[in-house]
């Protein structure tokens, strides 16, 4: 079975703070993609970033920064001088390559930053 | 390049009732999967379409079906509506170079069932 586990429900934290968003993996794949997205109140997914499981080099854009650990099955996320503009539901999810066309997903965690 | 669209964006429909739900994905993008968003299941996968053809599908009832027409735009249908069915649906496309392409959403139908 393929699972994807976010154990923060919610985080809050003050503008300018660094916050790490947590995300565990279960698949039995030996290829496999993870991905982050990010939901505002709008509603819609927005993509952030996708990890092939060959890939194990961490990854920085602007004030976001990725560490994928295959050891520990883990993809964690994290926003560097965290701004009001990130506030929003931060999805992680899983695409194992025998499941056609399905993103399996992880709770979500709702990171609200205040000013 | 447009992003993926949905209509409509909200829909208030009764018990019993039957609602069509459309997605017109990214120009180029082959693939469309629909997924369904409530605040109890989180996010669920529906079912994904390639070439108008049905490649996967979710545990879902045989009320939720869908399809693809030959310009990759993609239906979904729910019939006999329950009020467990109001959620956010949502669908995504992808290029579908490979089976696990990225994924891109539109912003949701939110369905409400009375």
């Amino acid at each position: 079975a393929q699972k994807v586990t976010q154990a923060q429900t919610e985080i809050s934290v003050v503008e300018k703070e660094d916050v790490t968003l947590d995300c565990v993996y279960e698949t039995r794949d030996t290829t496999y993609y993870l991905f982050w997205y990010k939901q505002p109140p709008s509603g819609e997914l927005v993509f952030l970033i996708r990890r092939n499981s060959f890939d194990e080099q961490n990854e920085i854009s602007g004030r976001y920064s990725w560490n994928f650990q295959k050891s520990t099955s883990s993809f964690n996320f994290t926003i560097t001088a965290s701004q009001v503009v990130d506030s929003a539901v931060y999805f992680c999810a899983l695409h194992g390559s025998g499941n056609t066309g399905k993103l399996i997903f992880g709770q979500g965690t709702t990171l609200q930053v205040k000013p | 390049k447009a992003g993926v669209t949905q209509t409509p964006r909200y829909l208030i429909k009764t018990r019993g009732q039957q609602v069509t739900l459309s997605c017109s994905p990214i120009s180029g993008h082959r693939s469309v999967s629909w997924y369904q968003q409530t605040p109890g299941q989180g996010l669920q996968f529906l079912f994904e379409y390639f070439s108008e053809t049905q490649r996967n599908k979710g545990n879902f009832p045989g009320r939720f079906s869908g399809r693809q027409f030959s310009n990759s735009r993609s239906e979904m249908n729910v019939s006999t509506l329950e009020l467990g069915d109001s959620a956010l649906y949502l669908c995504a496309s992808s290029l579908a170079r490979e089976i696990t392409d990225t994924q891109y959403f539109g912003p949701g139908t939110r369905l409400t069932v009375l």
